[in-house]
């Protein structure tokens, strides 16, 4: 079966610096999905960013960046120059290709931007 | 972006009273659609799983006949918690999806039974 792990749970970092978020999966699959949602305190799931596992280019949004190791079954999330906006859960998760499949999410990191 | 409707925002009822909520995708068709629960400071729980037209797919340990999902289109999908209890007081969302597409989630219900 399919795990994720987030080893995180809470992490700090000081306003307009970089942090990064731990995130390891497990999946017979060689192809798949992985994504990093955002829940700010209003509860909503934000998608930030998502990677398909067959592109082997990182994928980029803004100031938000994985790491994707797929050896390694590793994807990080790197946020740079940091907005008090980002503080948030953050929950790694991984999808097989699949119409109906479902997204597998990890426990989740608590990010706390301090200015 | 694509949008996900949910409705209501926060329920306040009395036990033994039967809670319907609606989820909508408002600009696009989702072929499936799925219902979460999330306890306080954790992840989403997968309740169930509905595509269009056919019987929801329940996660082990999720009562069916409890929370009743209806996808009658393919905007629309609704959770029924029939009967409810203090214990089912929770936050639940839904998520739509289009194919491979990424899910996109509603905001999310409080459920708060006294």
């Amino acid at each position: 079966a399919q795990t994720v792990t987030q080893s995180q749970p809470e992490m700090s970092v000081q306003e307009a610096e970089t942090v990064t978020l731990s995130c390891t999966y497990d999946t017979s699959e060689s192809d798949y999905y992985l994504f990093w949602y955002k829940q700010p305190p209003s509860r909503q799931m934000i998608l930030v960013i998502r990677q398909e596992a067959y592109k082997q280019q990182n994928a980029t949004e803004n100031r938000f960046s994985v790491n994707f190791q797929k050896a390694a079954k590793s994807f990080s999330l790197k946020i740079s120059d940091s907005q008090l906006g980002d503080a948030a859960m953050y929950f790694c998760a991984y999808r097989r290709v699949g119409n109906t499949d479902k997204l597998i999410f990890g426990t989740g990191t608590r990010l706390q931007v301090f200015p | 972006g694509a949008v996900v409707s949910q409705h209501p925002s926060r329920v306040i009822c009395k036990s033994g009273t039967s809670v319907k909520i609606e989820c909508r995708s408002l600009d696009f068709q989702a072929t499936t659609m799925f219902w979460y629960r999330q306890f306080p400071k954790q992840s989403l729980m997968l309740m169930a799983t509905s595509n269009e037209g056919s019987k929801a797919t329940y996660e082990q340990g999720v009562e069916k006949d409890k929370f009743l999902i209806n996808h009658a289109s393919l905007t629309l999908s609704t959770l029924t918690v029939t009967s409810a209890h203090p214990e089912d007081s929770s936050f639940y969302i839904c998520s739509a999806r289009k194919g491979n597409q990424p899910q996109h989630f509603g905001d999310g219900t409080r459920l708060s039974i006294l």
